[in-house]
């Protein structure tokens, strides 16, 4: 059973526009959510995290997400696409059941940002 | 200060050959993860050290897979009689405790490739 759905698996936006990538969790017990960014031939990089507390998540380069429990959703956003935030985005979950400390991926979202 | 790193970037082998990987996590970090990522997939869970124990070793695929972390810092992969079907970017993270919510910190990756 999928446990991340990363919906879309590239995305294209015009320069200043907003970012919205979505990102859907499979669990009976809420999990705890990460984004992270990929750059071509570099590491993955962590853009934002939830635990516990405030629901809307504020990250690294002015990228957000919101936890959304009824949703199962931690969607990620930026109000004003930059050319730099043209990359990967892997959506992740930990402590699922059974899953202990190790993350679970989505497969991926491909940001394009165009002039 | 250092982050992760991984050496060889790339490695080619031939099917049926030996290789080894491995991976110097952040200094002062207990715990040190393995993931696979395929081509156009997310990366999947491997193996997890807890210092020098492998904590959880459910994601290695078959026996073909071992990984040590004899010192409790630097970790290597193994892969014997490799297969073709094991080509792709072996990625290693650390964390500083391994809890849920800790930050999973990643190295470059190698590149493996089994002609």
């Amino acid at each position: 059973a999928q446990s991340v759905t990363q919906l879309g698996s590239h995305v294209s936006v015009s320069e200043g526009a907003l970012v919205l990538l979505r990102c859907n969790y499979s669990s009976s017990v809420p999990p705890y959510l990460f984004w992270y960014v990929q750059y071509p031939n570099q590491g993955l990089q962590l853009l934002l995290k939830y635990t516990t507390g405030a629901t809307l998540v504020k990250g690294i380069n002015g990228f957000e997400a919101e936890f959304k429990k009824s949703e199962t959703s931690f969607h990620l956003t930026k109000p004003s696409a930059h050319m730099s935030d043209a990359a990967e985005y892997f959506c992740a979950v930990s402590g699922l059941r059974g899953g202990g400390n190790k993350l679970t991926f989505g497969t991926g979202t491909q940001l394009k940002v165009e002039l | 200060g250092a982050g992760v790193s991984q050496t060889p970037s790339n490695k080619v082998t031939e099917k049926g050959k030996y290789v080894e990987l491995r991976c110097d996590p952040i200094s002062g970090h207990t715990a040190l993860y393995w993931y696979r990522q395929s081509l156009g997939q997310g990366p999947e869970f491997l193996i997890y050290f807890q210092g020098t124990g492998a904590a959880d070793d459910s994601g290695l695929p078959n026996d073909r897979f071992f990984a040590v972390r004899p010192e409790g810092s630097v970790s290597t992969l193994k892969i014997q009689r490799t297969e073709r079907g094991d080509s792709a970017v072996y990625l290693c993270a650390s964390s500083f405790s391994g809890t849920y919510t800790d930050t999973q910190y990643f190295g470059p990756g190698t590149r493996l490739t089994v002609l």
